[in-house]
């Protein structure tokens, strides 16, 4: 199957600073990836929606200028939390797939990302 | 608002035996279901989907049951192994929604030896 790796699994960082989370489709070409968020014991829950080549969009609650989205390339998505605080301290997890909003193509999700901020 | 529901949030089954995973859904829009598995710290794995024009998909030991009139869905694992313990998700999309899941809140399935 598709691979899909996240970069890093996980992170500890000081309330206040910016983190950068890399989510990369290996061996195929995604369209559009998604990025979620898990608090401990409940449901994924997306956050964003990221075409490349355009501006990704949020789900209602998310902020857009605390959670940058960025998919430059056919095979990469970023997403930077900025200024950090404990509260947004979860496991974050992207998934990608072929295809544009027309088509539908199995999700392939990455191993998540841990977040702590301090 | 919880439009997809997982009402066991675990479940104990003994080896061998049959394992029977539920979930629920209020926004009739949806028509594609999917089902999850995820250990602790990795992303979800996909295991079986469901399109809503069947009532039922098998693969292997794996077998989706879709109630379009109840909205439910249960996923069957039989026989049950260890190696099946995990947090099983169920997801669900409409094709208007650009194919965006929502999940429920998972149940984790203990297989005891």
């Amino acid at each position: 199957g598709a691979v899909v790796s996240q970069h890093p699994s996980r992170v500890i960082c000081k309330s206040g600073t910016s983190v950068k989370i890399e989510c990369r489709s290996l061996d195929f070409q995604a369209t559009t990836m998604f990025w979620y968020r898990q608090f401990p014991k409940q449901s994924l829950m997306l956050m964003a929606t990221s075409n490349e080549g355009s501006k990704a969009t949020y789900e209602q609650g998310v902020e857009k200028d605390k959670f940058l989205i960025n998919h430059a390339s056919l095979t990469l998505s970023t997403l930077t939390v900025t200024s950090a605080h404990p509260e947004d301290s979860s496991f974050y997890i992207c998934s990608a797939r072929e295809g544009g909003p027309s088509s539908y193509n199995e999700q392939f999700f990455g191993p998540g990302t841990r977040l702590t901020v301090l | 608002d919880q439009q997809v529901k997982q009402n066991s949030p675990s479940l104990s089954v003994q080896e061998g035996r049959i394992s029977i995973l539920n979930c629920d859904y209020t926004n009739s829009m949806f028509d594609y279901f999917l089902w999850y598995k995820k250990y602790p710290a990795e992303g979800p794995t996909f295991l079986i989907s469901i399109s809503s024009i069947k009532d039922k998909n098998e693969d292997g030991r794996f077998t989706v049951f879709l109630n379009k009139s109840a909205k439910h869905l249960s996923l069957h694992i039989v026989p049950s192994q260890p190696g099946d313990s995990a947090v099983y998700f169920c997801a669900a999309s409409d094709a208007q929604g650009a194919q965006k899941l929502v999940f429920g809140q998972g149940t984790r399935l203990t297989i005891n030896p």
